[in-house]
C-alpha cells in the first residue's frame, strides 16, 4: 500500500498574500505525480502532471515542484485569491498505473 | 468535446437494494477509473480499466461491487444488497494512456 501524505490537512490564507503546501511519497517504484483542484459541488481538475526530478511547472499562479529522490513535492499559489479556494489532492502513480491519491490540502481564501 | 458524464446525478436507495451506476468516459480515452469519496475521506480508488486488459479490482471494498465495461467504452458499477456504508460521491474519470485524468461529476448515492 502507497502512503501518499499531504501537509497541512487545512490552511486559511488572506487574500494576496502566497502559500506552499506539500505532497511527500515512497520514491521508489515513481513514475508520476499528478496535482488536481477540487472545488466543491465540481469535479476534480488536473493542474500539473510531473514525471521528472527537478520538475517545475506553472499554471497562472500556481507553480509546483518535483523532488523524485526524497519524495516530495511542492505546489505553490502566489497571490491567493478567493477563487483558489479549494481542495488541493496530489496523487502518485507508480508501477501498476493506477493513482493513489493523497488526503488532501483544503485551502479557504479570505478576502 | 464532450467530457465525462455519469448518470444519474443523484440516487437514493433502501439498504438491500442492488444499484447500477453509468459512466460515458471521453471518446478515445483507453483508461477508465471509479473512485469513491465517503463523507469527511478523501479518495478512495476502486477499480481500473485499461484497454482490453485485466481490470484492477485491488481497491473494490467487498465482493458486493463489481463492475465492467462494455466495448471498452461505457463502464457500470454495481453495488448488491447495499448498506448504509456504501453511501458516498461515486467518481468515475477516464485517461489517456498514462496521462491526467478527467473526472466526471459523480454520483450521490444515499442508502437510506
Amino acid at each position: 500500500i502507497l502512503n501518499v501524505e499531504q501537509s497541512p490537512q487545512s490552511l486559511h490564507v488572506q487574500e494576496g498574500d502566497s502559500t506552499n503546501f506539500t505532497c511527500s511519497f515512497p520514491s521508489s517504484n515513481f513514475y508520476a505525480l499528478h496535482w488536481y483542484r477540487w472545488e466543491t459541488a465540481k469535479s476534480p481538475e488536473a493542474l500539473f502532471v510531473m514525471t521528472l526530478n527537478g520538475d517545475e511547472k506553472k499554471k497562472g499562479r500556481i507553480s509546483a515542484t518535483l523532488n523524485t529522490k526524497e519524495g516530495y513535492s511542492y505546489l505553490y499559489i502566489k497571490g491567493s485569491q478567493p477563487e483558489d479556494s479549494a481542495t488541493y489532492l496530489c496523487a502518485l502513480k507508480a508501477a501498476g498505473n493506477k493513482l493513489t491519491f493523497g488526503g488532501g490540502t483544503r485551502v479557504l481564501v479570505k478576502p | 468535446g464532450a467530457g465525462v458524464s455519469q448518470s444519474p446525478s443523484n440516487k437514493v436507495t433502501e439498504k438491500g437494494k442492488d444499484v447500477e451506476l453509468r459512466c460515458d468516459p471521453i471518446s478515445g480515452h483507453t483508461a477508465l477509473y471509479w473512485y469513491r469519496q465517503s463523507l469527511g475521506q478523501g479518495l478512495e480508488f476502486l477499480i481500473y480499466f485499461q484497454g482490453n486488459s485485466a481490470p484492477d479490482k485491488s481497491g473494490l471494498p467487498s465482493d458486493r461491487f463489481s463492475a465492467e465495461r462494455t466495448g471498452g467504452s461505457v463502464s457500470t458499477l454495481t453495488i448488491q444488497r447495499t448498506q448504509q456504508e456504501d453511501s458516498a460521491v461515486y467518481l468515475c474519470a477516464s485517461s489517456h494512456r498514462l496521462y491526467e485524468q478527467y473526472f466526471g461529476p459523480g454520483t450521490r448515492l444515499t442508502v437510506t
